[in-house]
């Protein structure tokens, strides 16, 4: 059973725009996001995370959005540059923070 | 600054035999992990490890086993190999406790393959 999902399994995005990746999560239970970045034959390095206290966490040029009610939450970058191109995966957890669910992955192209 | 290493990177396995993933940390974190990672799916736990001495299970542990002797090290058993865990392995190590936020830090993963 899924309780992160990434609905959206590639996304393609012109350089300079918006890129907008959604993440949605099925247990209320968790209080802990994260975003992190894949790169090929690379492991993930974390990008950016969000509290259940707070609905939106900036650094740089990454925002996170947290929607509680909705337990939807998604990552904006702006702008978008090529080496942002990758696969990006949102992550939660709950009270213990012993054990994190992953969602499948979105890859990111962002095109020149 | 190694951060986390893992071994070996790629493995070709045969049916029934048994092999050790080895993963070291040298940022003196208290926590660590074991992910599995299918094609097209998200990472899932195989065990986690709170503590040197303390493990326990995730949400995939069937055919595998860990141990935690000391801070830096914490090894995947496999011991008899079926085709269901070719998969690529990623071994993450954090620091939890207190206020302090629970990232994650990954190796570079290692590809298996069981024929």
């Amino acid at each position: 059973d899924q309780q992160v999902k990434q609905n959206s399994p590639s996304l393609s995005v012109q350089e300079g725009r918006i890129s907008i990746l959604n993440c949605d999560y099925t247990n209320s239970m968790f209080d802990y996001f994260l975003w992190y970045k894949k790169y090929p034959a690379e492991g993930p390095t974390f990008l950016i995370s969000i509290s259940s206290i707070k609905d939106k966490n900036e650094d740089g040029r990454f925002t996170v959005f947290l929607n509680k009610s909705a337990k939807h939450l998604s990552l904006h970058i702006v702008p978008s540059q090529p080496g942002d191109s990758a696969v990006y995966f949102c992550a939660a957890s709950g009270a213990t923070g012993n054990q994190f669910y992953f969602g499948t992955g979105t890859s990111l192209t962002v095109i020149p | 600054n190694a951060g986390v290493t893992q071994t070996p990177k790629f493995r070709i396995l045969k049916i029934g035999q048994s092999m050790t993933l080895q993963c070291t940390q040298d940022m003196n974190h208290n926590y660590m992990y074991w992910y599995r990672q299918d094609p097209g799916m998200g990472l899932k736990l195989i065990y986690y490890s709170v503590g040197a001495g303390i493990t326990d299970k995730g949400e995939v542990p069937n055919g595998y086993n860990v141990s935690r002797s000391t801070t830096e090290d914490f090894p995947l058993r496999l011991e008899l190999a079926a085709p269901s865990q070719t998969s690529v392995y990623f071994c993450a190590s954090s620091y939890a406790g207190g206020r302090a936020k629970n990232i994650q830090y990954f190796g570079a993963g290692t590809r298996l393959s069981v024929l």
